[in-house]
């Protein structure tokens, strides 16, 4: 079992609609959680990044957090043509083996469809 | 300015060969990686160093070997290049374990 696992998708929406992105994990060490958005022949950029419980909200995107069932959950509302792209959940922590880079999920595949 | 920065953008050798990536961050990270994606889009970690020192090793084969001269430069030496080596390998930097930013990504092509 992978220790973060993500549905690669690809997932069409129409443009405007809210769109749900989720991974679970296994690890419970994990102690802060992070989606990127990788558009196509770029490298990765940061969107959200939250410790803790709860949700967090920045403009059109809402990031949850739920460690009791090891579940994390991207919402983008008003979903644009330019959100398009590859989102990966990423987690980290202080593993027993000491610090550790991220953990990264396989991506999901989004397209928004004008 | 750019923040992370990798050259070559694109590398296409032939097996056998031995190839360098560079990597530069003007962010004053202490902490810096090179990950491998794969044709499915998955990030797997190689190595990251902290100050010049390596911290983190994952199963790489011993044909890449990281350097880090400095606390801004990390680069990627990989020796018989092999055609399972094809992949699309970033570098990104951190504080401690703080977001990591990442580079644009070199692809490499092994024909």
């Amino acid at each position: 079992q992978k220790e973060v696992e993500q549905d690669p998708g690809p997932l069409s929406v129409p443009e405007g609609a809210i769109v749900s992105l989720n991974c679970t994990y296994s690890n419970s060490a994990f102690q802060y959680f992070m989606w990127y958005r990788q558009y196509s022949r770029k490298g990765p950029e940061l969107l959200m990044y939250t410790y803790s419980s709860g949700n967090k909200e920045d403009g059109r995107f809402t990031a949850q957090v739920d460690k009791s069932s090891k579940y994390i959950s991207l919402f983008i509302r008003d979903s644009q043509p330019s959100d398009s792209a590859t989102y990966l959940c990423a987690m980290g922590g202080f593993m027993d083996t000491g610090r550790r880079a991220l953990t990264f999920g396989s991506g999901t595949r989004l397209q928004v469809q004008p | 300015d750019t923040a992370v920065s990798q050259t070559p953008k694109y590398l296409v050798t032939q097996m056998g060969n031995d190839k360098s990536i560079k990597c530069e961050q003007n962010l004053g990270h202490d902490t810096m990686y090179w990950y491998k994606q794969d044709s499915k889009k998955f990030l797997k970690i190689m190595f990251s160093y902290n100050n010049k020192e390596l911290i983190i090793n994952e199963t790489v084969p011993n044909r890449f070997s990281p350097k880090s001269p400095d606390k801004a430069h990390l680069n990627l030496h990989i020796n018989s290049l092999e055609l399972g080596d094809s992949a699309v390998y970033f570098c990104a930097s951190s504080q401690g374990t703080d977001t990591q930013y990442f580079g644009p990504g070199t692809r490499l092509t092994v024909l």
